[in-house]
């Protein structure tokens, strides 16, 4: 039992190029959101999955875009990476009789 | 106004004292609280939550609610330097998937 993964662990981007990051959760979780978490602004939802099949925005949603592949996963797409989304990423997932969202270790992304 | 706030600090206690972490929310439709902790470079981890009024106790942990004042806090007794983390609290408002919002955190630091 894996909990939450995420892959990459880091990545370093140039300005422009686009990329994927690939979460999967073992837990049988209806639920599942994509956060970023800059110095001194605690957890900022990106976008999130209510169930599978549904995909809504969060707070910061502009310049990402997601795909709820299966009930397990859940990816986050940067098409054209600017250097304001140097961050660390982070994928949860909630989910009945639970009531905590689980964390992935995070993505430490870097764009120059 | 933010949704959720929180003191960044930093907080310093010396070891062996009480440290009360402090949160406040705007909407009073939220009907349940958590606090994580989070270490440097690792994701959150949860360390409780309430959704009635008064005191949760767990361990050296106290959780205490006042949704009149809209207001949440965490007590941590006989601290350690092992409690070094910044404590992030975050708030359901009644969805039924598990969505949170974060206060931005704040940092507390244990010394001995």
């Amino acid at each position: 039992n894996a909990g939450v993964t995420q892959t990459p662990k880091f990545q370093v981007l140039k300005t422009g190029q686009s990329m994927t990051l690939q979460c999967a959760q073992d837990m049988n979780h209806n639920s599942m959101y994509w956060y970023r978490q800059d110095p001194g602004m605690g957890l900022r939802l990106i976008y999130y999955s209510a169930s599978e099949g549904t995909t809504d925005k969060g707070e910061v949603p502009n310049g990402y875009n997601v795909s709820r592949l299966n009930k397990r996963e859940f990816s986050l797409r940067l098409e054209s990476a600017a250097p304001s989304q140097t961050s660390v990423y982070f994928c949860a997932s909630w989910g009945i009789p639970s009531y905590e969202q689980y964390f992935g270790p995070g993505t430490r992304l870097t764009v120059t | 106004q933010k949704e959720v706030e929180q003191n960044s600090g930093p907080l310093s206690v010396p070891e062996g004292a009480i440290a009360s972490l402090n949160c406040t929310y705007s909407d009073r439709g939220s009907q349940s609280f958590f606090w994580y902790r989070q270490y440097s470079g690792k994701s959150p981890e949860l360390i409780m939550f309430i959704y009635s009024n008064g005191d949760k106790e767990d361990g050296r942990f106290t959780a205490q609610l006042n949704k009149a004042s809209q207001y949440v806090s965490l007590l941590i007794r006989d601290s350690q330097p092992s409690d070094s983390a910044t404590y992030l609290c975050a708030v359901n408002r009644g969805t039924s998937y598990g969505k949170l919002t974060f206060g931005q955190g704040t940092i507390l630091t244990v010394h001995p």
